[in-house]
């Protein structure tokens, strides 16, 4: 199935550095979700972007919505140990459906 | 207020049963999708209803069906299951009007495993 390009596809940090992931896709989208996934639970929703350019934070989370339409960014600051996960980007085509990325796995050494 | 949830958490079944996989949206969300998860990767849309009526539906063959209910919780139904059905099946809901810009919040999903 389809699902859109996310890099990078893995990174370890230190603690106290910022992060930096970003998603592509080949289409344009109306939506772009971040989620968080650790294991044995279902991905739990971060930061929901609605319009081209739009920048929106969650704590030390900040995401945007590319002018493009067809990307997006989200970036941690001063990651903790808890940042530890894999985070998915999602993009809504059209009115019914989400398609998710690959998955960035973040690790995160104390 | 509960979040979305699902049952069974965990089942195993062989090639060739049947199974069915329960879910109850978030109070007062009526939209209720359907993902796969395979391990390593990121979730596949399956189906979404709303309203009690399929909305849309992904690449999966038609063994794969589902249903909502009046009160809006679902049921998602594989028929003649495969090894490669072994996955996490989850699901999602959200509030209200379809089209409209509504994020869709997970359960914790059902791992199906097929022996």
């Amino acid at each position: 199935g389809q699902q859109l390009n996310q890099s990078p596809q893995s990174m370890f940090i230190q603690e106290g550095e910022d992060v930096s992931m970003n998603c592509t896709s080949s289409s344009i989208f109306n939506t772009w979700l971040w989620y968080k996934q650790d294991p044995g639970e279902g991905p739990v929703l971060l930061i929901a972007l609605y319009k081209a350019g739009e920048l929106t934070s969650n704590g030390r989370l900040t995401a945007q919505f590319g002018i493009t339409r067809k990307d997006s960014f989200l970036n941690i600051s001063a990651s903790i140990p808890s940042d530890v996960g894999i985070y998915f980007c999602a993009g809504r085509p059209g009115t019914y459906k989400y398609i998710f990325g690959t998955g960035t796995r973040l690790k995160v050494l104390a | 207020d509960a979040g979305v949830t699902q049952s069974p958490t965990h089942l195993i079944k062989t090639r060739g049963q049947q199974v069915t996989l329960r879910c109850s949206p978030i109070s007062g969300h009526k939209s209720v999708s359907w993902y796969q998860q395979v391990l390593g990767q990121g979730p596949q849309f399956i189906f979404q209803y709303y309203e009690k009526e399929e909305r849309g539906r992904g690449n999966f063959p038609d063994r794969f069906s589902a249903r909502q209910f009046p009160n809006y919780s679902s049921e998602l139904n594989v028929n003649a299951l495969l090894l490669g059905d072994s996955a996490l099946y989850l699901c999602a809901s959200s509030s209200g009007v379809q089209g409209a810009n509504q994020p869709q919040h997970f359960g914790d999903g059902t791992r199906l495993s097929i022996l």
